[in-house]
């Protein structure tokens, strides 16, 4: 079965620094999915990759999928106490089955202002 | 704006004493899933619906069941709850599984408490 391992685990990092997430996979991945999550609430997309070397950014945050489609990496650029919470990178647990996400156990992210 | 709804955010219940958690959306979507997610762990599925039809994971416990009586609404029933069904439970949706990375949205979980 597939697994999706996250590092680091947890990260502590200064107001304004930059930071990287990322997302391993033990078999090719064909949807990646990140998501944060709040303490104590539900899941919030940030964005999904397809296409290996596929590259998405939205306001700070820029998300990579690797060529070999096996490695994903979410970079938080001047990084704000707003980012801190739980980063979770997802993937689907079948290729052509949508529906059944695997999930990775997550990396918590704090921000010192 | 809300487009997935779960109502209580947050539930107490007695150590085998059933309870009903329930999911709402508004995305008009045909898949809804039922999470799991346990302290500091990620999210397991539990089972989803496409329309009507229900999928249970192979691992999924008998004590949870599902219930969707039509395309907005979804129930998660707990039969007889164990102090180890004490998590948070998440409903998400997403437009179909015809394709696959089909993003799914969801809502707010809701925390169950077992005494």
């Amino acid at each position: 079965s597939q697994e999706l391992e996250q590092s680091p685990q947890s990260l502590i990092v200064q107001e304004g620094k930059n930071l990287t997430i990322n997302c391993t996979s033990s078999k090719t991945l064909y949807g990646l999915y990140w998501y944060k999550q709040k303490y104590g609430e539900g899941l919030i997309f940030l964005m999904m990759l397809q296409k290996g070397g596929e590259e998405k950014s939205h306001e700070k945050i820029t998300a990579k999928l690797d060529e070999k489609k096996q490695q994903s990496s979410l970079h938080i650029t001047a990084s704000q106490p707003s980012h801190a919470g739980i980063y979770l990178c997802g993937a689907d647990a079948m290729y052509n089955q949508g529906g059944k996400l695997i999930f990775g156990q997550g990396t918590e992210l704090s921000v010192k202002p | 704006d809300a487009m997935v709804i779960q109502n209580p955010r947050y539930q107490v219940t007695q150590f085998g004493k059933p309870v009903t958690l329930s999911c709402s959306q508004t995305l008009n979507h045909n898949v809804m899933y039922w999470y799991q997610q346990k302290s500091s762990q990620a999210p397991k599925l539990l089972f989803h619906y496409y329309d009507k039809d229900f999928n249970n994971e192979a691992d999924t416990p008998d004590n949870f069941q599902s219930r969707r009586p039509n395309t907005s609404f979804c129930f998660l029933d707990i039969r007889s709850p164990g102090l180890g069904d004490a998590a948070m439970y998440l409903c998400a949706t997403s437009l179909s599984l015809a394709e696959k990375e089909e993003t799914q949205y969801f809502g707010p979980g809701t925390r169950l408490l077992v005494l």
